[in-house]
């Protein structure tokens, strides 16, 4: 089955510096990722669409210079939080299709991001 | 992505069967019913899709109204590790690029 690795699991930064979180598709090639943001207890908010060789696009709302999505191959996304706030930690989630069939998404694991 | 709607939470009890609602009435003829669910701390799991006819897997399985406006995810016998967040999505096939809109979804607590 597809699977999808995300990394790293958790991560702890200080205010102010740049957190990347590697989403990658393991057997199978996405020219299209989403990244989503999940605060506690509350559903999952679409932040960007992460397009193959192309610029990402943002969501209303979202920031694309603090958020910034690179797209470089076909089985690899990565998402930096720049210049890391409190207000930005959060539960980061990717995900990606198979591009085929009946379009099924496969989720990574999540990367919680604590920000002191 | 067209509109649906499912209650905020349900209750089961451990081994009896579980029967979760989703209404999505302006569905168009071209979208899957996809269902996912998300354990505590984990990104959404895959549960079923389908189109018009129900369907099983190992996990579960899904009954499509003959009009397709509400499906049903039928978890057979209910365990402790299915308390999870059940989220009911409709994807247009062939559209690769379209994103998944979550709505709440539907909070099941599993009793002992």
């Amino acid at each position: 089955g597809a699977v999808v690795s995300q990394h790293p699991s958790r991560v702890i930064c200080k205010s102010g510096t740049s957190v990347k979180i590697e989403c990658r598709s393991l057997d199978f090639q996405a020219t299209t990722m989403f990244w989503y943001r999940q605060f506690p207890k509350q559903s999952l908010m679409l932040m960007a669409t992460s397009n193959e060789g192309s610029k990402a696009t943002y969501e209303q709302g979202v920031e694309k210079d603090k958020f910034l999505i690179n797209h470089a191959s076909l089985t690899l996304s990565t998402l930096t939080v720049t210049s890391a706030h409190p207000e930005d930690s959060s539960f980061y989630i990717c995900s990606a299709s198979r591009d085929s069939g009946a379009n099924v998404l496969t989720f990574g694991a999540g990367s919680r991001l604590t920000v002191l | 992505d067209a509109k649906t709607t499912q209650p905020n939470s349900m209750e089961s009890n451990e081994e009896e069967p579980v029967h979760l609602p989703c209404n999505h009435s302006t569905i168009s003829g071209t979208d899957y019913i996809h269902w996912y669910r998300q354990l505590p701390s984990q990104g959404p799991e895959y549960v079923i899709h389908g189109l018009t006819s129900n369907v099983n897997n190992r996990m579960a399985s899904l009954a499509i109204a003959e009009d397709r406006k509400s499906s049903t995810l039928i978890l057979h016998r209910a365990t402790l590790r299915d308390a999870a967040v059940y989220y009911c999505i409709l994807r247009d096939v062939g559209n690769y690029g379209q994103n998944f809109v979550f709505g709440p979804g539907t909070r099941l607590s599993v009793l002992p």
